[in-house]
């Protein structure tokens, strides 16, 4: 099945500065990729998602990059700002939705925004 | 937008009783019912993939049951923790599968005392 690594486990940046989360993922057949950020006790929030036909994604200050040839894609965000703060799940399926294919998750990234 | 109703929100059990977790899809039909469990300080792990009908498809260490899942309509999903214990305390979330991608419900914390 679908393995997800993420990495780094935690990341401490001072406000402005940028960030970026790094995942890999092992089966070739993954299309769809996915970056969640969830803040305690609350449902996993979808902040961006890239498909396989394209190498970058940009909303605002997130964007996303994907290798499909490497398999390992990427979260940036730029100009961080305190309310960024939160743990941000990366994730692989071979399919949006609308059938089967589930969401397997990294472990999770702890960004902290310091002011 | 394509929202899911997870309820209860919060429920404490005692040891060795049931609890029933609902999920409903409130303005469109899931194909197919995710149910993850999410310990603290760690990722959300899959437990089984239901679709209306069928029987659920459990993942590997998951125990069928134990953790009993009901999809009897495009709408509506169910998660049983039968016989709970201490360490069956955790965050249980769905997500629900359909055009709109995956949407993910709010989240029940289980705690058996």
């Amino acid at each position: 099945g679908e393995n997800v690594e993420q990495h780094p486990s935690t990341l401490s940046v001072q406000e402005g500065d940028s960030a970026v989360i790094k995942c890999t993922y092992s089966d070739s057949a993954s299309n769809y990729f996915p970056w969640y950020k969830q803040e305690l006790g609350k449902r996993p929030q979808l902040i961006i998602d890239i498909r396989s036909n394209v190498g970058e994604k940009k909303d605002q200050r997130i964007a996303v990059t994907l290798n499909k040839t490497a398999k390992h894609f990427s979260l940036h965000i730029t100009e961080t700002q305190p309310e960024d703060s939160a743990v941000y799940f990366c994730a692989a399926s071979r399919g949006r939705g609308g059938s089967n294919y589930k969401l397997t998750f990294g472990k999770g990234t702890l960004l902290t925004v310091n002011p | 937008g394509a929202v899911v109703s997870q309820h209860p929100s919060r429920v404490i059990c005692k040891s060795g009783t049931s609890v029933k977790i609902e999920c409903r899809s409130l303005d469109f039909q899931a194909t197919t019912m995710f149910w993850y469990r999410q310990f603290p300080k760690q990722s959300l792990m899959l437990m089984a993939t239901s679709n209306e009908g069928s029987k659920a498809t459990y993942e590997q260490g998951v125990e069928k049951d134990k953790f009993l899942i009901n999809h009897a309509s495009l709408t509506l999903s169910t998660l049983t923790v039968t016989s709970a214990h201490p360490e069956d305390s955790s965050f249980y979330i769905c997500s629900a599968s359909s055009e709109h991608g995956y949407t993910f419900g709010s989240g029940t914390r289980l705690t058996v005392v």
